[in-house]
């Protein structure tokens, strides 16, 4: 069966720091990948997704960005955190597009200070 | 503006009553519909509707897509203390494939 690991569970940091949150899938092969974040008062907004290693697509610009250096992979950063950054972080993979059902990890609760 | 607008936001009930969540939305080259529960942390898939499949039911829950109203809706009943949680409903757009536009979610308590 497939398991997702997001890492850290949560995270405290001040604003200008750097971030790294790190995404693993297990049990599937060449998944689409995704980050979401989940703000107080607000839905889930996808961020970043990925169909292919080094494949990367941004749906809303901001000082975030993303890699995915191996196939179940997938890695969400920052050089500098903003007050704004803080939120759910929600990873998420998916076999196709085409059935659009999407299985989500965890997630990482970061507070930016 | 909203592509995908939930309501209410937050409900209410006692254990045993029926409720039903609602989800509208407005997008272009409509592809799917997701329903989502979730508790503490991760979301877990309920149901997914699309045009061949508007009906589908588990259990104590069950949810309609009505292409023609652009709307749909999340029935539970028998409600338990255990469903509460957020529900959060989704909407797949064809030419994108891939993203999820998330409404804000309904929160629901079941008190005993």
């Amino acid at each position: 069966s497939q398991t997702i690991h997001q890492w850290p569970a949560t995270l405290v940091q001040p604003v200008g720091s750097p971030l790294s949150l790190e995404c693993t899938v297990e049990g599937t092969s060449n998944p689409n990948l995704y980050w979401y974040r989940q703000a107080a008062g607000r839905g889930l907004q996808l961020l970043f997704y990925s169909v292919g290693i080094g494949q990367i697509s941004s749906e809303v610009p901001q000082n975030l960005s993303a890699s995915r250096p191996q196939d179940r992979q997938f890695i969400l950063s920052s050089k500098k955190l903003l007050l704004s950054d803080s939120g759910f972080y929600l990873c998420a993979w998916s076999v196709g597009a085409a059935s659009g059902e999407q299985y989500f990890g965890p997630g990482t609760r970061l507070t930016v200070t | 503006e909203d592509k995908v607008v939930q309501s209410p936001l937050s409900l209410v009930v006692h254990e045993g009553d029926t409720v039903t969540l609602n989800c509208s939305y407005e997008v272009t080259n409509f592809r799917s519909l997701l329903w989502y529960k979730q508790e503490k942390k991760a979301p877990t898939f309920l149901f997914m509707l699309t045009s061949s499949g508007i009906e589908k039911k588990s259990g104590r829950l069950s949810s309609i897509l009505d292409k023609k109203e652009l709307s749909s809706i999340l029935n539970i009943t028998a409600t338990q203390t255990g469903d509460s949680a957020i529900y959060l409903c989704a909407v797949v757009e064809g030419y994108s494939g891939y993203a999820l536009n998330f409404g804000k979610g309904t929160s629901l308590l079941v008190t005993p």
